[in-house]
């Protein structure tokens, strides 16, 4: 069964980089039926998808977040990462990773238990 | 990006059924069958309940059931049970470039 685990930094100060890891475990991160992603979920609001990979790296963005946000996967480790830049308190959140079903854009079958990170000096 | 409208909340006696509504646009909603529902229940990670529009992943209860007319998606549950009291929250794909959409949440109170 295929378990989902993100790791991070407890605190991120206001303009530095958040820098998440999700590693995977119980199945294949290389398999072409699975996206790995991140959803985020600010404190008491609702789900935002961040981001999400293809295992040979092919990304797709939350146009509202390109500019700062990048994607990328190892497969040698079984992880796959988000890094944020120039993160304000806005980007508080609880950071969920994920595998996604092909196509694109269709169910999000597996969710990890969640990290909060939250953006304070 | 707009996120798609839900209603803040639902309520419904257990036993009842209760609608709860996603409508977005002939960009999302209308245009792709890729509609999929999540609960999540306080301090928990969201799980899939419905996928592309009316499917039911292995385990899920069939008293769970979507449909979609228009830019509407909608997610029934039937004969409510007080565990289904959570937030509901529903997504779409959007295309290549916007992948996924999603729903500001309703809160489901068992009354």
């Amino acid at each position: 069964q295929v378990q989902l685990q993100e790791s991070g930094p407890g605190l991120v100060k206001p303009s530095e980089t958040l820098s998440l890891t999700c590693t995977v475990s119980g199945d294949s991160i290389s398999s072409n039926n699975y996206l790995w992603g991140w959803i985020r979920q600010p404190p008491g609001k609702g789900l935002e998808w961040v981001a999400s990979i293809f295992h040979r790296g092919s990304a797709y963005y939350n146009p509202s977040l390109r500019s700062r946000a990048t994607i990328s996967i190892d497969t040698s480790k079984s992880q796959f990462s988000l890094k944020l830049r120039s993160v304000t308190a806005a980007d508080t959140a609880v950071y969920f990773c994920a595998r996604e079903i092909v196509p694109p854009g269709d169910q999000i079958q597996v969710w990890g238990q969640g990290t909060l990170v939250p953006v304070s000096s | 990006q707009s996120a798609l409208t839900q209603p803040p909340s639902a309520s419904g006696s257990p036993g009842q059924s209760v609608t709860i509504s996603c409508t977005g646009t002939s960009s999302d909603v209308g245009a792709y069958n890729y509609v999929s529902w999540y609960q999540q229940h306080p301090g928990k990670a969201p799980k899939l309940m419905i996928y592309e529009v009316i499917k039911r992943p292995s385990g899920v209860p069939d008293r769970f059931s979507g449909s979609k007319s228009g830019n509407t998606a909608s997610l029934t549950v039937s004969g409510l049970q007080a565990e289904d009291e959570a937030d509901y929250y529903c997504t779409s794909y959007r295309g290549r470039d916007d992948l996924r959409v999603f729903g500001g949440g309703t809160k489901l109170t068992v009354l």
